[in-house]
């Protein structure tokens, strides 16, 4: 069966500090791969999206990144945090676009 | 561009009633895809239903229905004789089959008092 995994769950940064999240996928090959980010208030936005290694697609403009360096790797980068970057961040993949997503257990960002 | 809203941000109810959730989409799209996920304290997102544009039948799950109407752009979803667990909140979401994501509702947060 597929498994999605997250990491970190909870993370403190402080502002100007660079960032890594990490999202791998199992049970699958040649996912789409997703980052959400969810801000206090409950809505989630999409922020990035790939459809194949090295292959971003950037939804919001701002100060992170993504990249996916293997089939199955989703990496969201930041150089310098903001305060605004605060908030969860969720990972998701869906095998096309008419499937479901299946979501990651999510990272507590909390920038000070 | 796509839109989803739910327009209830907070419900809460005594265990035991029924309540329905109500979400309303907009997309130009002629075939596309609701999606109704629930996000306990937890933060994970749990997959409940998709639902295809072109299959207008109502769906049952245990407690769980859904009522997806094309004429009023609406997918509803109800809870029977709610629980304590029920309480969460749920997120209604639209696809229009393209690899470029979900487009969610603000959603909903659901009190199930006991």
């Amino acid at each position: 069966s597929q498994t999605i995994h997250q990491w970190p769950a909870t993370l403190v940064q402080p502002v100007g500090s660079p960032l890594s999240l990490e999202c791998t996928v199992e049970g699958t090959s040649n996912p789409n791969l997703y980052w959400y980010r969810q801000a206090a208030g409950r809505g989630l936005q999409l922020l990035f999206y790939s459809v194949g290694i090295g292959q971003i697609s950037s939804e919001v403009p701002q100060n992170l990144s993504a990249s996916r360096p293997q089939d199955r790797q989703f990496i969201l980068s930041s150089k310098k945090l903001l305060l605004s970057d605060s908030g969860f961040y969720l990972c998701a993949w869906t095998e096309n676009g008419n499937t479901e997503a299946f979501f990651g257990q999510g990272t507590r960002l909390t920038v000070v | 561009a796509q839109k989803v809203t739910q327009a209830q941000t907070e419900i809460s109810v005594v265990e035991k009633e029924d309540v329905t959730l109500d979400c309303v989409y907009e997309t130009r799209d002629t075939t596309y895809y609701l999606f109704w996920y629930k996000q306990p304290p937890s933060g994970e997102l749990v997959f409940l239903i998709r639902r295809n544009s072109f299959d207008e039948q109502n769906e049952i799950s245990g407690r769980y229905s859904w009522n997806f109407q094309k004429s009023t752009s609406s997918f509803n979803f109800t809870i029977t004789a709610s629980q304590v667990v029920d309480s969460a909140v749920y997120f209604c979401a639209l696809s229009g089959g393209g690899a470029d994501g979900l487009t969610f509702g603000k959603g909903t947060h659901l009190i199930i008092q006991p």
